[in-house]
């Protein structure tokens, strides 16, 4: 069964520090986005991505983030200077379709900021 | 403004037994919910949907009500297994077509 794949598995980096975590979404899906789970939280929304762009993004993501479809196959989120609250896990997703009803999960990047 | 909750952070079951997971939501807009399965370490998995339309929709052991009048959607998992352990969260489609997620139920299945 095709998967979302996510590296790092866990990342620890200092505070201030940039960040790039890498998705690596299903092939013939066109809809990809992040999003975040602090711990003992909900899921919740960061960005979606569609066509090369951003569609929707949450007030989370501001400044210090972007998204990036370097090439033909990974998905990227980089945040530019962590801060401690930036510590949580990030899920990529992808889609074929534009309905949620779709969305595959990958594992998940853990994010430690020190 | 949207949000998607849920009446229990934890539930215990003995296996075999069935489990109800509740949810309440806000936007009486909202047609379309998911319950997602998220097991330790892993990312949320897609369980069943159900659309707005519909009240009832059943899958392999698990079933989703939605009761449109209090806003109310729950999952039914029937002989609940070790293997069901994990948190259950239900989430609704945003009118651009994103997740909202609720808090999240742990269900733990003692033997």
């Amino acid at each position: 069964e095709p998967e979302v794949t996510q590296t790092p598995s866990h990342q620890v980096t200092q505070m201030g520090q940039e960040v790039i975590l890498r998705c690596v979404p299903i092939s013939n899906h066109l809809y990809f986005y992040w999003y975040r789970q602090i711990l003992g939280q909900k899921v919740e929304f960061l960005v979606s991505f569609y066509n090369n762009e951003i569609s929707e993004k949450s007030e989370i993501f501001d400044d210090q983030f972007s998204v990036e479809r370097p090439d033909g196959s990974n998905f990227t989120l980089k945040i530019r200077s962590t801060k401690l609250e930036d510590s949580a896990m990030y899920f990529c997703a992808s889609s074929r379709d534009s309905g949620a009803n779709v969305l595959t999960f990958g594992a998940g990047s853990r994010l430690t900021v020190l | 403004g949207e949000s998607v909750g849920l009446h229990l952070p934890t539930l215990s079951v003995q296996e075999g037994d069935n489990s109800i997971i509740n949810c309440a939501y806000s936007n009486s807009a909202s047609d379309y919910f998911i319950w997602y399965k998220q097991e330790s370490g892993k990312g949320p998995q897609f369980i069943i949907d159900i659309r707005s339309n519909m009240d009832k929709r059943q899958g392999q052991r698990v079933t989703v009500l939605l009761n449109k009048t209090v806003k109310h959607l729950s999952l039914q998992i029937a002989a609940t297994q070790p293997g069901d352990s994990a948190v259950y969260f239900c989430a609704e489609i945003s009118n651009t077509g994103k997740l909202i997620f609720g808090q999240g139920t742990t269900l733990q299945v003692k033997p």
